[in-house]
């Protein structure tokens, strides 16, 4: 299995909502990544989790909240969001952070704010 | 500057032509990515290099790190092959990806 999987594919949410995004991957790699997509931007670099803990936050708004249950999964909880974070959101998982780290990206999720 | 430049920004091209798109980039690196993200998002990792020149079926990724430069080829150029091409680098000293602006490519029938 080489895929990284997120769900859901789509999200609508209103300002005071809370949703959570989740991305699993099974195949045993210990480095999961968020990243924030603009339209016609590259990716930004929103957390890393190395070994089920945070290694790097980007000082990313705390209405931004992110979760590493187990290495498999990687959560990203969502609360009082702003429609500028409307965006693409992926996840993205490596065999080890850092050097060698060939990351494989999930399809993401389309997040739109009212 | 950005540390990873990518060019041309645009690229339109006939079915059956053969692609050029380069990066240059400013720091040193641990390795490059070139990236292919199709409309509706989801990023395919299409090949990692350090040294030399990779090949899969076809398309051919070269990296020249004394000139910190890479090239991505694409031969027999086909509109399924239209996206956008990202090119990222792995820094020696950090753990993250730096990525370029992206190179958009349409290829017509």
């Amino acid at each position: 299995d080489t895929e990284v999987t997120q769900t859901p594919k789509h999200l609508v949410m209103g300002m005071t909502n809370k949703k959570s995004l989740k991305c699993e991957q099974h195949m045993g790699h210990r480095a999961m990544y968020w990243y924030k997509q603009k339209a016609k931007k590259p990716p930004e670099l929103m957390f890393v989790y190395s070994y089920e803990k945070l290694s790097i936050n980007e000082s990313v708004p705390s209405r931004f909240s992110p979760e590493c249950p187990n290495s498999s999964l990687l959560n990203l909880h969502l609360h009082a969001l702003q429609p500028e974070d409307s965006a693409l959101y992926l996840c993205a998982s490596s065999r080890l952070a850092g050097v060698g780290g060939e990351q494989f990206f999930g399809p993401g999720t389309r997040l739109t704010v009212l | 500057k950005n540390e990873v430049e990518q060019s041309p920004q645009n690229l339109t091209a006939q079915e059956g032509e053969f692609i050029t798109i380069n990066c240059s980039y400013s720091v040193g690196i641990s390795a490059l990515h070139w990236l292919q993200q199709h409309p509706g998002g989801g990023i395919v990792s299409l090949f990692m290099l350090s040294s030399g020149k990779k090949k899969h079926g076809r398309l051919i990724a070269t990296i020249n790190i004394q000139e910190k430069h890479s090239s991505l080829h694409i031969t027999a150029s086909h509109p399924r092959d239209s996206a956008v091409y990202i090119c990222a680098v792995m820094e020696t000293s950090g753990s993250r990806l730096t990525f370029g602006e992206g190179t958009q490519l349409t290829v017509n029938p």
